[in-house]
This record gives structure tokens, sequence and C-alpha cells, in this order.
């Protein structure tokens, strides 16, 4: 079975510059994420989807950011225009979670990750 | 935000050694979850622990945790080369749609031949 696949793997722009990141979720998966990693720290959540619907966008800075799962697959993610604290591993996942399972099967829990794509803004 | 502190920054070990770290909490969670990233890749998820339960292992991988201190451990045995990697606590909150995983800082463990 494949895994979240994710293009590209390493990006390098200039600050002001647009980006763009692409995401395909394991086939099957309704529930899709976006993180983004700094040097030395954990992933933080930036949005959420459950097939196309952005379930939580709290913490995505909608100023320059923008994200879109048109079809509740594959998803792309945008940063226009890029700043240098924008350099980080930008991460996708996703999972399968079907409404009602409640606290049965771990499987239901475990978020499934992308290798990332390093963005390094000059 | 960063939900989690994780205990020590940074491990190194000889091979055959044991390795533990700790990972602290704020608020309420349904479940703990630890994932292990090895250098340039994505997390894996290693164990789930729920909120009712006070310890499980699966391999080599021994998970604790203590609602009532918000803390948890993750104890790696018989450490291998192959688990140079960092590991992150991450706390679960199932809500609607779906379950919000906040990670900590991670822990980076150092295992030498």
């Amino acid at each position: 079975e494949a895994g979240v696949v994710q293009s590209p793997r390493y990006k390098i722009i200039e600050k002001k510059q647009p980006v763009a990141f692409w995401c395909n979720p394991i086939s099957g998966h309704n529930t899709l994420y976006w993180y983004r990693q700094n040097l030395g720290q954990g992933p933080e959540l930036l949005i959420r989807y459950e097939n196309e619907e952005a379930v939580d966008d709290s913490q995505l800075p909608k100023d320059r950011f923008s994200a879109e799962r048109l079809k509740g697959v594959d998803s792309t993610l945008k940063i226009q225009p890029a700043e240098l604290g924008d350099s980080a591993v930008y991460l996708c996942a996703s999972s399968f979670w079907k409404q009602g399972v409640g606290t049965s099967g771990e499987k239901v829990y475990e978020q499934f990750f992308g290798p990332g794509t390093r963005l390094t803004v000059l | 935000s960063q939900q989690g502190e994780e205990d020590p920054q940074a491990l190194s070990i000889q091979e055959g050694e044991n390795a533990t770290m700790n990972c602290s909490y704020k608020t309420s969670i349904n479940n703990l979850q630890w994932y292990r990233q090895n250098s340039g890749r994505g997390l894996v998820h290693l164990i789930l622990i729920r909120s009712n339960e006070r310890e499980k292992h699966s391999g080599r991988l021994r998970v604790t945790l203590d609602t009532s201190k918000k803390s948890s451990s993750l104890l790696i045995t018989a450490s291998r080369a192959a688990d140079t990697a960092s590991y992150f606590c991450a706390t679960d909150l199932v809500i609607a749609a779906g379950n919000k995983l906040t990670f900590g800082g991670g822990t980076r463990v150092l295992v030498k031949p």
C-alpha cells in the first residue's frame, strides 16, 4: 500500500515569492492534515480536512497561507508571499475517521505522515 | 503551540542499553500517542495509550501514563543503532470529525554501536 506522497521534497525560494506544496493521502483516507515543523521542534497543525471541508483552520495564517482539497482527495498548501520565517518542513498526514466509531480501534486515531517538503526561504 | 514538553531533549546511549524519555502535558486528553521520526523523514506511529490505561507494551516499547500528573514515559529496551531517531509524544483529543494531535518538542536519541 502506498503511503502519503508529498512533492516537492525540497524547495528553495526567495522571500516574497509564492510556493505551493502538494499532498496525496493514502487511498480511502477521508481526513487530511497539514503540519509545519520548525527545526528542532515538533509538528504544529495548520489545517485539518474531513473530505473536502476544512474543519479546523484556526492555526493557519490566513493572510498568506491558503489550502484546498477540492475533490476530497489530494490537497495543495500555498504560501504567498513567503517570508523568511516560513522556512520549515511542511508535513502532510492522513487518517481514516468514521463517525460513531467511538473509542474502539487504535487505527482510527493513528495519523500517517508523508516525508515532508523542506522549504528554505532566502 | 506545543502541548507537551519532553525530557530530556537529547539522549545518547550505547547499543543494548535502555532509553527512557518523559512527556508532560497541560490539558485533558483522550489518548496519548508516541511517534518516531528518522532524520529527513516523516513521523511513524509507535504506540497509543488511552487515558484509562496506565501501561502498555509493544515489542521493545513500554509506555506509561499518569493522568493525575499529566505525564507519560516511553521506554525502549535493548536499544539498537536503528533506534536512533527523534521521538515525539502527542496528546490526542477526540473532537468532531476526527482527532487532534498536539506534539511535544521531541527527544533526540542517539544509539551508539
